[in-house]
């Protein structure tokens, strides 16, 4: 089945050392986003990619960055992760630009 | 900016009855879309039901459907004949339509804070 994938589902980081998380597709999608769910909350756009044009949101802290070296994978990277950077980091394409999000299983980070 | 508010955080319901989630949004814009997504527990959101806004007809799939009342900005979910399968955390979330000149901002989806079902049998 088509699908979105990400990896690992959970990851255990220090404070302050550099992590990355993965996300693939086999559904072919142009877009790529990546939302950050912290506990309780509503999930939060940090950034997507429409093909190779990067979009970051105004209020995505400067520590998060991300790669999307070709249509099927599209990489996290927390460059200094601190505790409050603990969450479920969720991955998500659509078709193109206004269309329907399919999300993955997302990666639960904690932060020691 | 806009908003998406779901004011009930728990909710929950007898199996083979029927539930209503709440939901309200507020914009300005008159071209946007509502959906509701369903993330069952330690498993990925999944699309339950979507809504245009320009559509006056309410969206149905299978047991799920919405009550979008557009001049009210409420935009709520009635799950009918409750399966236990159901229980999952929903979310009501918005998004602008699309317009080439927006950029990324049409892309962005806007979630409201949940609402978590449980299913009695």
């Amino acid at each position: 089945d088509a699908m979105v994938i990400q990896n690992p589902r959970y990851q255990v980081t220090q404070f302050g050392k550099p992590v990355t998380l993965s996300c693939s597709q086999t559904l072919n999608h142009n877009v790529m986003y990546w939302y950050q769910q912290k506990s309780s909350q509503a999930p939060k756009l940090l950034f997507h990619y429409y093909d190779k044009d990067f979009n970051n949101e105004a209020d995505t802290p400067d520590n998060f960055q991300s790669r999307r070296p070709n249509t099927s994978f599209c990489f996290l990277d927390i460059r200094s992760p601190g505790l409050g950077d603990a969450a479920m980091y969720l991955c998500a394409t659509s078709r193109t630009r206004g269309e329907t999000q399919y999300f993955g299983p997302g990666t639960r980070l904690l932060v020691l | 900016a806009q908003t998406v508010t779901q004011s009930q955080p728990e909710m929950s319901v007898q199996e083979a009855e029927t539930v209503t989630l709440g939901c309200t949004y507020d914009t300005s814009e008159s071209d946007y879309y509502l959906f509701w997504y369903k993330q069952p527990p330690s498993r990925q959101m999944i699309l339950v039901i979507r809504q245009e806004a320009y559509k006056q007809q309410n969206a149905t799939e299978n047991r799920f459907s919405v009550n979008f009342q557009k001049a009210a900005k409420s935009f709520s979910l009635k799950i009918s004949d409750s399966q236990l399968g159901d229980a999952a955390m929903y979310f009501c979330a918005y998004r602008r339509g699309f317009r080439p000149n927006y950029g990324g901002a049409t892309n962005k989806l806007i979630f409201g804070t949940g609402t978590l079902l449980a299913v009695q049998p």
